[in-house]
């Protein structure tokens, strides 16, 4: 069963870091890349930036000076680290998984909700 | 970037009606390999969206053959036969052809 499962601090004062963690079961993250979205409270999503299979990442411009994604395959976790926060990236952060042929975002963590406020 | 624009905002419809929602990206979505990366997702109250239909016309495990997706280029339509209740929420297409993507949904609500 494929399952994703992001865990965050909930609470971020501006201009700190923000440091979420997305743990997968079901699949290896060497067969799969990883994406994270975000969406504001009651807008659309965006996406933030994807780690492929071999470690590699690619980035939205938007946000490639202050966003970093990694991760442990060993553990099978996925780590997003986005510096200098304000409040407007408020927002609910998921991880998903990319399709191996299809690259459709086939299954969404159930979010992790992240509020910048002091 | 690619801009999807989803029409309509707002969708009110009776149980059992037909839905049209349409979805039109700023440019072409065919990758240099044919394929065209366009998706389809439902995103229901208090959940995390949900893929419904891959790749312009294919339906992801476990959706409904009341669900059906069309279109090319640029120009892509979701259609539900016959709207249950489980339907609601708001549909949201994405292109992964290019750097993803969203459109802003489209809220289908009982009218």
């Amino acid at each position: 069963q494929v399952q994703l499962k992001e865990s965050g601090p909930g609470l971020v004062a501006p201009s700190q870091s923000l440091s979420i963690t997305c743990t997968v079961s079901g699949f290896s993250l060497t067969s799969y890349d990883i994406s994270w979205i975000r969406q504001p409270p009651g807008k659309g999503l965006e996406w933030l930036g994807v780690i492929w299979t071999g470690g590699g990442t690619n980035y939205n411009s938007a946000f490639m000076s202050r966003l970093s994604i990694s991760k442990d395959n060993s553990k099978s976790q996925v780590f997003l680290k986005m510096n200098s926060l304000q409040t407007d990236d408020t927002a609910i952060y998921y991880c998903v998984r990319h399709g191996y042929d299809d690259y459709a975002m086939d299954y969404w963590g159930q979010g992790t909700s992240v509020t910048v406020s002091s | 970037d690619v801009v999807m624009t989803q029409t309509p905002l707002s969708l009110p419809v009776s149980l059992g009606d037909q839905a049209s929602i349409s979805c039109r990206s700023s440019q072409s979505l065919v990758h240099s390999n044919g394929n065209t990366y366009l998706h389809w997702y439902l995103q229901k109250p208090g959940q995390s969206p949900k893929l419904l239909i891959y790749k312009v016309s294919n339906r992801f495990s476990g959706v409904p053959d009341r669900f059906s997706g069309s279109g090319s280029g640029t120009d892509f339509t979701l259609k539900i036969s016959r709207v249950e209740a489980e339907d609601l929420g708001v549909y949201f297409c994405s292109q992964s052809t290019h750097v993803p993507t969203f459109g802003g949904g489209t809220k289908l609500e009982i009218k």
